[in-house]
């Protein structure tokens, strides 16, 4: 099965850093969703991106689905301690029906206080 | 809020042994699905299933199976374990109503080492 291509794998950063990574595919996606892994836990929704050039703001998480509808990027600013975790990009391909999801590699993000 | 509940935070299981996971969901979402969790190869689709008693093949199939005969769960089945299924299964259901990132919510896991 297809999967997306997810970066970094891993991020090391000062508190009050901004942090990026992206996602992209070789297919076009009509969704694209990110997740945030506390460990110990299942993944939870951050941010749902619907629309080919969508900007959305939750907090300090700002995510845009690419014009292309074949990429994403998430953008935390000013990161904190709690920011630490796994983060995924999931998406469900353009002439796919249902609720099937594929996801990213995964960034994993660690913030040194 | 919506609970995905699964049945053990950590199992040890020995090569050969047949290993059932269960998942519970208490939102009468028809949709459920099951994860393989590995790092560096994010979350994985093993099986799902959108209603009761129906189920389709994800990416990774081979070596398991699945169960649905009550609408609320959904079980993942080991038929004969191998130290390669040791990982991280996630658990998930969602409803068929609203876009698909809404009413779509996961388990907290169970980690599964084959020794």
């Amino acid at each position: 099965g297809q999967q997306l291509n997810q970066s970094p794998q891993s991020m090391f950063i000062q508190e009050g850093e901004d942090v990026s990574m992206n996602c992209t595919s070789s297919s076009i996606f009509n969704t694209w969703l990110w997740y945030k892994q506390d460990p110990g836990e299942g993944p939870v929704l951050l941010i749902a991106l619907y629309k080919a050039g969508e900007l959305t703001s939750n907090g300090r998480l700002t995510a845009q689905f690419g014009i292309t509808r074949k990429d994403s990027f998430l953008n935390i600013s000013a990161s904190i301690p709690s920011d630490v975790g796994i983060y995924f990009c999931a998406g469900q391909y353009a002439g796919t029906s249902g609720s099937r999801l594929t996801f990213g590699e995964g960034t994993q993000l660690t913030v040194n206080p | 809020d919506v609970k995905v509940t699964q049945s053990s935070r950590y199992l040890v299981k020995r090569t050969g042994e047949k290993v059932f996971l269960e998942c519970v969901q208490d939102m009468d979402h028809e949709n459920m699905f099951w994860y393989r969790q590995d790092p560096g190869l994010g979350l994985r689709l093993i099986y799902f299933s959108y209603d009761v008693k129906m189920k389709e093949k994800g990416d990774i199939p081979e070596g398991y199976s699945v169960s649905r005969e009550k609408k609320e769960r959904f079980s993942l089945i080991l038929e004969s374990a191998s130290t390669n299924q040791t990982s991280m299964y996630l658990c998930a259901s969602r409803a068929n109503r609203g876009r698909i990132g809404e009413h779509y919510t996961f388990g907290s896991g169970t980690r599964l080492t084959v020794v």
